[in-house]
């Protein structure tokens, strides 16, 4: 099966920060990649599909790239409600695996 | 407004089975896979398997093969998972999460996550 390791598995930041976080696929994937975010104590949400694709009504501070085998999320600046944890999925063929999660604290 | 509404908590010793429900609304249950994610308390996501509640299918994860089964009732657009020979590692929050397909601008489908139920704990212990 297809491993996705993520990096950093922790950072510290504060508000107005640039974030980047990274994804990497043990194969390659084209560009079959979801990030979510998910808040203490909620379901995660979807914010990027197919690598790169912003879901609808996610704001624009979000944004995702790579393909193939390495991949990065940007959050352009940092908001309160950012504070949270992020995951990386495939999203072409089962299993739909996910990263191990970065969490985002407050600095 | 589409909901998946969950079962409540779960205590179970070790060795016993537990089964959770989710029931969806809001949609037509049959157009959308169902697909099963647990998180152990202070850990990841891991996705255990997916359902299509048309014909029944399933695909599960190899980690949960031979203990795990997903079924659904179409009559009351339910879907069920079922989790046997519990152990204590099997202590987590347990997800439903509907996939529906969605299309980039290259015309690229994938396979998104895009609703989920509340989550149910499921406790094992002696």
């Amino acid at each position: 099966d297809i491993q996705m390791t993520q990096s950093p598995l922790s950072l510290s930041a504060s508000v107005g920060d640039r974030v980047t976080i990274t994804c990497r696929a043990s194969q390659t994937i084209s560009r079959n990649l979801n990030w979510y975010r998910q808040k203490p104590g909620k379901a995660p949400e979807l914010l990027i599909y197919a690598a790169s694709s912003l879901q609808s009504g996610v704001p624009s501070r979000f944004s995702g790239s790579g393909s193939g085998t390495d991949f990065t999320l940007t959050i352009s600046s940092l908001q309160p409600e950012d504070f949270a944890t992020y995951y990386c999925q495939r999203s072409n063929n089962a299993p739909l695996t996910f990263g191990a999660g970065t969490k985002v604290a407050i600095k | 407004q589409v909901q998946l509404v969950q079962s409540g908590a779960e205590v179970k010793k070790p060795g016993a089975s537990v089964m959770v429900s989710c029931k969806a609304s809001g949609y037509t249950f049959t157009n959308y896979y169902i697909n099963w994610v647990r998180q152990a308390p202070g850990q990841g996501l891991e996705w255990m398997g997916i359902v299509n509640p048309s014909g029944g299918s399933t695909i599960y994860a190899q980690d949960f093969q031979g203990r795990v089964a997903m079924t659904r009732d179409t009559s009351t657009s339910t879907v069920f998972m079922e989790l046997s020979r519990l152990r204590s590692e099997d202590t987590a929050i347990y997800f439903c999460a509907r996939a529906r397909l969605l299309f980039d601008s290259s015309g690229l489908g994938s396979t998104v996550f895009d609703f989920w139920g509340q989550g149910t704990m499921v406790t094992v212990s002696s």
